[in-house]
């Protein structure tokens, strides 16, 4: 159980488009999802908290406007790359929480690379 | 915001000797830390937890320690083997549903 799944697995665009992904808990309710950004060797960067049907909190330093982020449904988030340029190039995660545990533990997605050309 | 320290960015050990791996944190509120193990281009996958009520916790060749005066938390890992090799991250949290704040990470490395 507690599986959550990311697609696209990997992606590479031009300088300008925009970039959808797509974070999915399978088998759980997640009230609460979590993206986060790796560059390589180093750390996961918390980008923003999403609670189903309510707007994202973002970190200090992560733009909103370009960073979009929806958790329409228990089951999905979405993080939309706007404009993406390429310093977006990265590794993104999404966690999840399940809603009806009092676990404080995240699952996470597989994660996106996406390459921005 | 928490601040999480992780020391050190990268360790090698011989197989069958022991690896610790220390974190700090800067949130007297942060009482939950978890510690992930992350090879590469996979996703996290939770090793060893432990709630700010508890000093210590093992499993296996596993155990976490807390000092909660000193706001800091180790990993220990016993007998290490190759396919303990991998990245490992801590992490502080304030609790349920709240965020999680990553270490630097770790680089380990058991040479066989």
């Amino acid at each position: 159980g507690a599986v959550v799944s990311q697609h696209p697995s990997w992606v590479i665009c031009k300088s300008g488009t925009s970039v959808k992904i797509e974070c999915r808990s399978l088998d759980f309710q997640a009230t609460t999802m979590f993206w986060y950004r790796q560059f390589p060797k180093q750390s996961l960067m918390l980008m923003a908290t999403s609670n189903e049907g309510s707007k994202a909190t973002y970190e200090q330093g992560v733009e909103k406007d370009k960073f979009l982020i929806n958790h329409a449904s228990l089951t999905l988030s979405t993080l939309t790359v706007t404009s993406a340029h390429p310093e977006d190039s990265s590794f993104y995660i999404c966690s999840a929480r399940d809603g009806t545990r009092l676990s404080n533990e995240q699952f996470f997605g597989p994660g996106t690379r996406l390459t921005v050309l | 915001g928490e601040n999480v320290e992780q020391h050190p960015s990268t360790l090698s050990v011989q197989e069958g000797d022991s690896a610790v791996i220390k974190c700090t944190y800067s949130d007297s509120a942060s009482n939950y830390f978890p510690w992930y193990k992350q090879e590469l281009g996979k996703r996290p996958q939770l090793i060893i937890d432990i709630r700010s009520n508890v000093g210590e916790k093992k499993d296996q060749r596993i155990a976490v320690t807390l000092n909660k005066t000193a706001k800091h938390f180790s990993l220990h890992i016993t007998e290490t083997q190759p396919e303990d090799s991998a990245v490992y991250f801590c992490a502080a949290s304030m609790g349920t549903g709240n965020q999680f704040y990553f270490g630097t990470g770790t680089s380990l490395t058991v040479i066989p």
